[in-house]
């Protein structure tokens, strides 16, 4: 069954710091992963995406993401912190189930950013 | 171009109350789903569907029910509200062919 692990609810950096935002998932199958960024009383808009092909996914607002299949592991990663990047981040993969193209959401981890 | 639309954004019911969110979208298309956040739990599914008469349950479907008469919309209906249903509520949809799901701002319930 497929699952997503987000280590650390809450991750605190200073402008300018890099930031790391670490997912874990499972999957019996080649997984389709996927970053959503929330910023406060929005919904959920896409940062980033792996299907196929090249490991390192480049977002917007300068994040990006190395799919590692040994690792099973897709982190979150921005070289420079901004205070708008001050948000709730969540990785989630995709189940095909039904068919329909299920999201299986991790629990969070919540960004802020201090000057 | 909207995107997609929830209403109400903020709702406060009474225990043993219903009520329908709304959920309109205008980028035709096929597929819609209902999600609920809660703190610490990131988002579950709840009901979906894959197209005009067609829904199906999601991870955790008890206390709603949806349906799908149109393209456009698809409104989810709790029956009788109860405070484990306090949570923030999440229209999404997807293109066919499409694995990017566009999600609504979310509509805020509190059971009292």
């Amino acid at each position: 069954a497929q699952s997503v692990t987000q280590l650390g609810s809450h991750v605190s950096v200073s402008e300018g710091a890099l930031v790391l935002l670490r997912c874990n998932y499972s999957s019996s199958v080649p997984p389709y992963l996927f970053w959503y960024v929330q910023y406060p009383n929005q919904g959920l808009q896409l940062l980033l995406k792996y299907t196929t092909g090249a490991t390192l996914v480049k977002g917007i607002n300068g994040f990006e993401a190395e799919f590692k299949k040994s690792e099973t592991s897709f982190h979150l990663t921005k070289p420079s912190a901004h205070m708008s990047d001050a948000a709730e981040y969540f990785c989630a993969v995709r189940l095909f189930s039904g068919g329909y193209n299920k999201l299986i959401f991790g629990a969070g981890t919540r960004l802020a950013v201090h000057p | 171009n909207a995107g997609v639309t929830q209403t109400p954004k903020f709702q406060v019911l009474k225990t043993g109350q219903s009520m329908t969110l709304q959920c309109a979208q205008d980028m035709n298309h096929e597929y819609m789903s209902w999600y609920r956040q809660d703190p610490g739990m990131g988002l579950r599914l709840i009901h979906y569907s894959v197209g005009a008469g067609i829904t199906d349950q999601g991870e955790v479907p008890n206390g709603y029910n949806v349906s799908r008469s149109t393209t456009e919309d698809f409104p989810l209906r709790l029956l009788s509200a109860a405070p484990s249903q306090t949570s923030v509520y999440f229209c999404a949809t997807t293109g066919q062919g499409s694995t990017e799901a566009f999600f609504g701002q979310g509509t805020r319930l509190t059971v009292v």
